[in-house]
C-alpha cells in the first residue's frame, strides 16, 4: 500500500517569499502524484500532477513540483507567494497500475502574511 | 464546463435522522469516489464505484451506504447519523488509471452538522 507524508503541518511566510511545501511518498510500485490545495469550506482544485515524462510540472499560478525518484520526494515550491495562496495544501499519491485509491497526506497549512 | 457537483453545500440532520448526499457528474467520468473529511484532516476514501461494480473500504461504517444509478449520479447514505459523522463529505470522479490526462475532479462538498 502506498502512503504520503507531509511534515509540516503549517508553513508561515512573509508575502512575495519564496516556499517549499515538502512530501514524501511511500510505495513499492511505480506512482502518479498530485498536488490539491483547499480553501476554507471549499472542495478540492488540483494544483498539478506528476504521471509521467518532465519531472518538473508547473501550474498556472506559479507553483511547481519536481518529483524525485531516488529520495521518494515531490515537493511544492514558489519562488513569491501571495495572501490568496493562504490555504490548505494536500499531497496524494496513486499507483499506476490501478486500486483507484488516491490516499492523501495530513495536509500542510500554507499561511501568508503581510 | 463540465464539472462535479455536489448537493447540498450544507446539509444539518438529527442524530439518528437518516439523510443522503448527492453527487453529478457532467466529465463521463468511469469512477467516482466518496471521500469524508473531518477538520483539520486528511480525506478518508469511504468507498468508489468502477461503472457499477462497488468497492467499499474495509474500515467503512456499515452506518454509510452508497447507490449509483446510473454514469451521471452517485448518492452517499448514512443511516442512522452520530455526532461523529460530522464532516465535509467529498465525491470525485476520475478515468482509469492509464487513461488520457488521468486525474481526479473533486466536488465543492457537502459540510453535514448533526445536531
Amino acid at each position: 500500500a502506498q502512503s504520503v507524508t507531509q511534515l509540516d503541518s503549517q508553513v508561515p511566510v512573509f508575502e512575495e517569499a519564496p516556499v517549499e511545501l515538502r512530501c514524501n511518498y511511500s510505495s513499492s510500485v511505480s506512482v502518479y502524484l498530485f498536488w490539491y490545495v483547499q480553501y476554507p469550506n471549499q472542495g478540492l482544485q488540483l494544483l498539478l500532477k506528476y504521471l509521467s515524462g518532465s519531472t518538473l510540472v508547473e501550474s498556472i499560478n506559479g507553483f511547481e513540483a519536481e518529483f524525485n525518484k531516488s529520495q521518494t520526494s515531490f515537493h511544492l515550491r514558489k519562488p513569491s507567494v501571495h495572501i490568496s495562496d493562504t490555504a490548505e495544501y494536500f499531497c496524494a499519491v496513486t499507483t499506476t497500475g490501478g486500486g483507484n485509491k488516491l490516499t492523501f497526506g495530513t495536509g500542510t497549512q500554507l499561511k501568508v502574511e503581510l | 464546463d463540465a464539472m462535479v457537483i455536489q448537493n447540498p453545500r450544507y446539509q444539518v440532520t438529527q442524530f439518528g435522522k437518516p439523510v443522503t448526499l448527492s453527487c453529478s457528474q457532467t466529465l463521463n467520468h468511469n469512477v467516482m469516489y466518496w471521500y469524508q473529511q473531518k477538520s483539520s484532516q486528511a480525506p478518508k476514501l469511504l468507498f468508489h464505484y468502477y461503472d457499477k461494480d462497488f468497492n467499499n473500504e474495509a474500515d467503512t461504517p456499515d452506518n454509510f451506504q452508497s447507490r449509483r444509478p446510473n454514469t451521471s449520479f452517485c448518492f452517499l447514505d448514512i443511516r442512522s447519523p452520530g455526532l461523529g459523522d460530522a464532516a465535509m463529505y467529498l465525491c470525485a470522479t476520475s478515468r482509469p488509471p492509464g487513461a488520457g490526462n488521468y486525474g481526479y475532479t473533486f466536488g465543492s462538498g457537502t459540510r453535514l452538522t448533526v445536531v
